[in-house]
């Protein structure tokens, strides 16, 4: 059974960096999609970026300048780095695998990332 | 507010059908393919229609998806209550080389 992991620390202090990891047990890690996907609380999902299947990365406009997402296809780890985090940036936040921009079949649980002033 | 726009709620009562619309632009729907989520409270999203009209394996075919120029849709037919969950539409958009775009998400109250 595919299933896809992850984990980070949950509470941020303003000005902090985000660090979240994933990877994926029971499936392939390379050539797919590998996606980060936010929702902050009673609100809807956000694209951060992804990394496509050939290795290429494409970030939201909004938060490029602050995000960063690298993979370690060796390890299977998939990761997400948000500098100078703020409260706007409290949200779960979730990886995806899949196989093009928008279709994401594989998900992991999501984590709560809490920004406190 | 999301370029993707859908209805923030709809509601039917058991064995109806109901359907959730999702308006975009030339940029993004009217060029590239939607794709459907469900997610239940406190989980993550599940993929339900992929490539406008696409179910995955495993996803009732009670669940369909259609796209007409600019706008797309999502339709539940034979309404159950395990179908109440918040539904989002996404997309590619066009206009600054991404990024995806998600709809603002649409409740689904099986009343």
């Amino acid at each position: 059974q595919v299933q896809v992991q992850q984990w980070g620390a949950g509470l941020l202090k303003a000005s902090e960096t985000l660090s979240l990891t994933c990877t994926i047990y029971g499936g392939s890690f390379s050539g797919y999609f590998w996606t980060w996907i936010r929702q902050p609380p009673g609100k809807g999902l956000e694209w951060i970026g992804e990394i496509t299947h050939s290795g290429g990365t494409i970030y939201n406009p909004s938060l490029k300048s602050r995000v960063t997402i690298s993979v370690d296809t060796p390890n299977k780890h998939f990761s997400l780095k948000v500098n100078s985090v703020t409260a706007a940036d409290t949200a779960v936040y979730y990886c995806a695998r899949g196989f093009s921009s928008g279709w994401y079949n594989y998900w992991g649980q999501g984590t709560l990332v809490t920004v406190s002033s | 507010q999301s370029v993707l726009t859908q209805p923030p709620s709809a509601s039917g009562t058991p064995g109806q059908r109901v359907t959730i619309s999702c308006s975009g632009s030339s940029s993004n729907i009217g060029s590239n393919f939607v794709y459907w989520y469900q997610q239940l409270p406190g989980t993550a999203p599940k993929l339900l229609i992929y490539r406008n009209d696409q179910r995955p394996s495993g996803v009732p075919d009670r669940f369909s998806g259609s796209k007409s120029g600019t706008s797309a849709s999502l339709a539940i037919s034979g309404l159950r209550s395990e179908d109440e969950a918040d539904y989002y539409c996404a997309a590619w958009d066009d206009s600054l080389g991404g990024p995806v775009l998600f709809g603002g998400g649409t409740k689904l109250t099986v009343l």
